[in-house]
């Protein structure tokens, strides 16, 4: 009965590769987001879809790409990874116009 | 923009010491604010939220009161725990339209020994 789950959980690849992590929410909320928590835990938000729409795209790469096939699902695609993209990567939803996130068990992104 | 700043820690307490955590935002309009709490290994998890000043939200023996004289949100629990070692983070929400972008602080780690 997870209410938030991303996949996978640890994922360790090597600079110039491309790679994919997965979002479902099974609380039947209209809004996704992808978070990215650096080393020092600092968190930012990166993206946001509401109804599979992209409504909040901060200052991220172009090589980073959401795509949303239905609103419980909000994947982060990468391409090109660098170094720098090593982080803890958190999906969120929420119910539109609630302020109240509830977020997933995170994605710890190595890249080598 | 949208901002908050927090203790950045590390705090370290004895068990059943008073903790507080404090929290200052800068914000346009009347944002709603937030403790998460990060336990080691896991995502993060809501700890309380307040929608308005004067509001105080209330979760766990944790307090925060939304004070918007001083902008602040300080995080207070008077007997703090050894399960309560996490890490902290305050944040707000700014209603942008039909969405809500949550803008963090650092994070506070607290670790209580027995």
């Amino acid at each position: 009965d997870t209410a938030v789950s991303q996949t996978p959980k640890y994922l360790v690849t090597q600079m110039g590769n491309d790679k994919s992590i997965k979002c479902e929410q099974n609380l039947g909320h209209d809004t996704m987001y992808w978070y990215k928590q650096d080393s020092k835990k600092f968190l930012k938000i990166m993206f946001s879809y509401n109804n599979k729409e992209l409504i909040i795209n901060e200052t991220v790469p172009n090589r980073f790409s959401p795509k949303s096939p239905d609103k419980a699902h909000l994947n982060l695609h990468i391409n090109s990874l660098e170094l720098g993209d090593s982080a803890v990567y958190f999906c969120a939803s929420s119910q539109a116009r609630k302020n109240e996130q509830f977020f997933g068990p995170g994605t710890r992104l190595t890249v080598l | 923009g949208n901002s908050v700043t927090q203790m950045e820690g590390p705090v370290t307490l004895s068990e059943e010491a008073f903790l507080t955590i404090n929290c200052t935002y800068t914000a346009t309009g009347y944002p709603s604010l937030f403790w998460y709490v990060q336990y080691p290994g896991e995502g993060l998890q809501l700890l309380l939220k307040a929608t308005k000043a004067d509001d105080k939200g209330s979760n766990k023996g944790f307090e925060a009161t939304y004070r918007k004289e001083t902008t602040s949100f300080h995080l207070e629990k008077g007997s703090v725990q050894v399960s309560d070692s996490a890490v902290y983070f305050c944040a707000l929400s700014d209603s942008g339209g039909s969405n809500y972008k949550l803008t963090f602080g650092k994070g506070t780690l607290l670790t209580v020994n027995p």
